[in-house]
């Protein structure tokens, strides 16, 4: 079945630690999206991917990292700086990107909290 | 800005009611507006996708229906079961192609 791999589905993160969450896709999608869902809040996005080897700064990028080396993989970095990176992270893909009608497609989440 | 609001925050329902969850949105210039499902602790769900030049769209149980001059749009749910009990999420795009979410209508349906 085409979907979106999100592992793993929860990860604790030390002080001063980096931590990689993976998302993959078997869809042959071009455009691949990472967001934050906070209690209380809208998802906001934080970085995002129209096409290989290719990525823009969403709304709240400042302490994340983002690789779009192959197109079915999107891995994003909570680094150091992010000082509050407790919060539930979810991973979507989407056929193309700038054509304004297309869905998008999400991962089940991986929950991100800290030691 | 450019925000998303959905009224009710939370919703509890007998089973068999119908239901309307409502969204709006601050600029009514967007692309296009989709409607998410997102059970606890789960990725959402695409329900439904209404392009800015279409009135309604329907599935099943569900009808969306959109009105961009007065920014808004409702999530119609007939007959409602408590499998539909979840969180409801009205997300927006504009031509910037990145989707603005409301922050959810949190829905009971109890038998």
């Amino acid at each position: 079945d085409g979907g979106i791999t999100q592992s793993p589905k929860y990860l604790f993160r030390k002080e001063g630690q980096n931590v990689t969450l993976s998302c993959e896709q078997n869809l042959n999608h071009d455009a691949m999206y990472w967001y934050r869902q906070d209690p209380g809040q809208g998802l906001r996005l934080i970085y995002y991917s129209q096409i290989v080897n290719d990525f823009q700064k969403g709304d709240i990028a400042e302490g994340y990292s983002v690789s779009r080396e192959k197109k079915e993989s999107f891995p994003l970095t909570v680094t150091s700086a992010q000082k509050n990176p407790t919060a539930f992270y979810l991973c979507a893909s989407s056929i193309d990107f700038g054509q304004g009608g297309q869905p998008q497609h999400f991962g089940d989440g991986t929950r991100l909290s800290i030691l | 800005k450019q925000e998303v609001t959905q009224i009710p925050a939370a919703l509890s329902v007998p089973e068999g009611e119908n239901l309307v969850l409502n969204c709006s949105f601050t600029d009514s210039a967007i692309y296009n507006l989709q409607w998410f499902r997102q059970d606890p602790g789960k990725g959402l769900t695409s329900l439904l996708l209404i392009q800015s030049s279409q009135r309604e769209q329907t599935s099943g149980r569900l009808n969306a229906s959109l009105d961009k001059s007065s920014g808004r749009s409702t999530l119609y749910i007939a007959a409602s079961q408590p499998g539909d009990s979840a969180t409801y999420l009205c997300a927006v795009i504009y031509n910037t192609d990145k989707l603005i979410f409301g922050t959810g209508t949190r829905l009971q349906v109890f038998p």
